[in-house]
């Protein structure tokens, strides 16, 4: 249980583009989401929190007209890096926490990671 | 701020030896910790928490890991490596529910340690 899809895997785009990155609760519903970066050999990077109906919460020092997120329903979260330039270019992972069943314990919920998106911008 | 640190960016260890993957962390409060294991063009894969009770939690693939309060630490083990489990492991914490500090109630990750089981 608890499956993460993250779609595409990877995309190779042109500087100037946009592309759009989805995130999928297969088998949960999840209020919230979150999108991550991932640069090489170092640890996830928060870039915000997405919550389901509302706007999305962006770290400090995260562009949120660079990167869009829509998190329309309880199991679909998208971002959408606009304009993408070469250093647009990571992998990109999300993630989704298992709800709880008392809403007094969602802390403690593990999150679920998709298998991320490799992002290349020429 | 809570924060976590992996001291070591590579582990190396035969099969069929015991492993250590080490963390530690600071946080405000009672931490919630967390083991990832991410093999390479993939996502995170959850291993096992500690939230409250038995110092020692059993997780998947035969891992565990310590909680230790007063060196905070929170080392994963396992008793004997498999070439198979050769991949980069992340711990992470959370400040538990109600403390929220600096960094909020969000979950903060290591730098990685890549673990590398030879034969």
């Amino acid at each position: 249980g608890a499956v993460v899809s993250q779609h595409p895997s990877w995309v190779i785009c042109k500087s100037g583009t946009s592309v759009k990155i989805e995130c999928r609760s297969l088998d949960f519903q999840a209020t919230t989401m979150f999108w991550y970066r991932q640069f090489p050999k170092q640890s996830l990077m928060l870039m915000a929190t997405s919550n389901e109906g509302s706007k999305a919460t962006y770290e400090q020092g995260v562009e949120k007209d660079k990167f869009l997120i829509n998190h329309a329903s309880l199991t679909l979260s998208t971002l959408t890096v606009t304009s993408a330039h070469p250093e647009d270019s990571s992998f990109y992972i999300c993630s989704a926490k298992t709800p709880a069943r008392d809403q007094r314990w969602s802390d403690n919920q593990p999150q679920h990671f998709g298998d991320g998106t490799r992002l290349s911008i020429l | 701020a809570q924060s976590v640190a992996q001291p070591e960016d590579q582990v190396n260890v035969a099969e069929g030896n015991p492993l250590t993957v080490k963390c530690t962390y600071s946080v405000s409060g009672n931490p919630y910790l967390f083991w990832y294991v991410q093999y390479p063009n993939r996502g995170l894969q959850f291993l096992l928490k500690y939230i409250t009770g038995d110092n020692l939690v059993k997780g998947s693939y035969g891992f565990e890991a310590e909680f230790n309060k007063s060196q905070t630490s929170f080392h994963l083990k396992k008793p004997s490596a498999l070439v198979s489990d050769s991949a980069l492991y992340f711990c992470a914490v959370r400040a538990s529910l109600g403390m929220v500090t600096g960094g909020g109630n969000k979950l903060t990750f290591g730098t990685g340690t890549q673990l590398k089981v030879e034969l």
